[in-house]
């Protein structure tokens, strides 16, 4: 089965952007959706958004286009930028990947593998 | 934006029991397919989150057949036939039918 792990700084400065990696093992990262959820403390899940494997991305509507999702298809890899934080950002990131149902005509994408979850805080 | 409302916030249980979680949305999740575009996600203690439920109604792989899924339009519920003590955490619904939104999340524990 696939697993993903998260890595990046666990500390950014407000108004920089952070930078997180996501590395896949077990599958090819080619042909899958993949996304990002954070979770600040003590508090309950923000979806980020999602990449599909043709690029595609969505992102969610609250976070004012600051969110950046890429493929990096030669090292099995996605990523997330996050620019302009605020200490609104501090939270645990988790990446993970989309598992596939069919629903009539249509697919249908569900978070199915989660990461560790990697925690980043937002201070000078 | 789709708001989605989870009732109780807290919920103590009793092994063997069964319990239910209530979701509510601000829209109908009935997508033109006729599919309901809602998931059901448990979060157990210091772990990261697993999926339970897709679809309103479909169980993920691995997940034991006590738990369901339920719902029409805006009124969702999760159940658990009988709770067991591994059952703990914090469960979430979240809807997909416009982006993805995530319920406040209920806090399930042994009473």
């Amino acid at each position: 089965q696939v697993q993903l792990q998260e890595s990046g700084p666990g500390l950014v400065k407000p108004s920089e952007t952070l930078s997180l990696t996501c590395t896949v093992s077990g599958d090819s990262i080619n042909g899958y959706y993949w996304s990002w959820i954070r979770q600040p403390p003590g508090k309950g899940l923000d979806w980020i958004g999602y990449i599909s494997y043709s690029g595609s991305t969505n992102y969610n509507p609250s976070l004012k286009s600051r969110a950046t999702i890429s493929v990096g298809t030669s090292k099995n890899q996605f990523s997330l930028e996050l620019t302009s934080v605020t200490a609104a950002d501090t939270a645990v990131y988790y990446c993970a990947s989309l598992g596939r149902a069919v629903a009539g005509t249509y697919y249908y994408y569900y978070i199915d593998v989660w990461g560790k979850g990697t925690t980043v805080t937002v201070s000078s | 934006d789709i708001v989605m409302t989870q009732s109780p916030l807290s919920l103590p249980v009793t092994p063997g029991e069964p319990a239910s979680i209530s979701c509510r949305s601000s829209q109908s999740l009935l997508h033109t397919n006729g599919y309901i575009y809602l998931d059901w996600y448990l979060q157990k203690p210091g772990k990261s989150p697993q999926v339970l439920i897709y679809l309103g109604s479909n169980r993920a792989s691995g997940v034991p057949d006590r738990f369901s899924g339920s719902g029409s339009g805006t009124d969702f519920t999760l159940k658990i036939s009988r709770v067991e003590a591994e059952d703990v955490g914090v469960y979430y619904c979240m809807q997909t039918l416009q982006s993805r939104t995530f319920g406040q999340g209920t806090k399930v524990e042994i009473k």
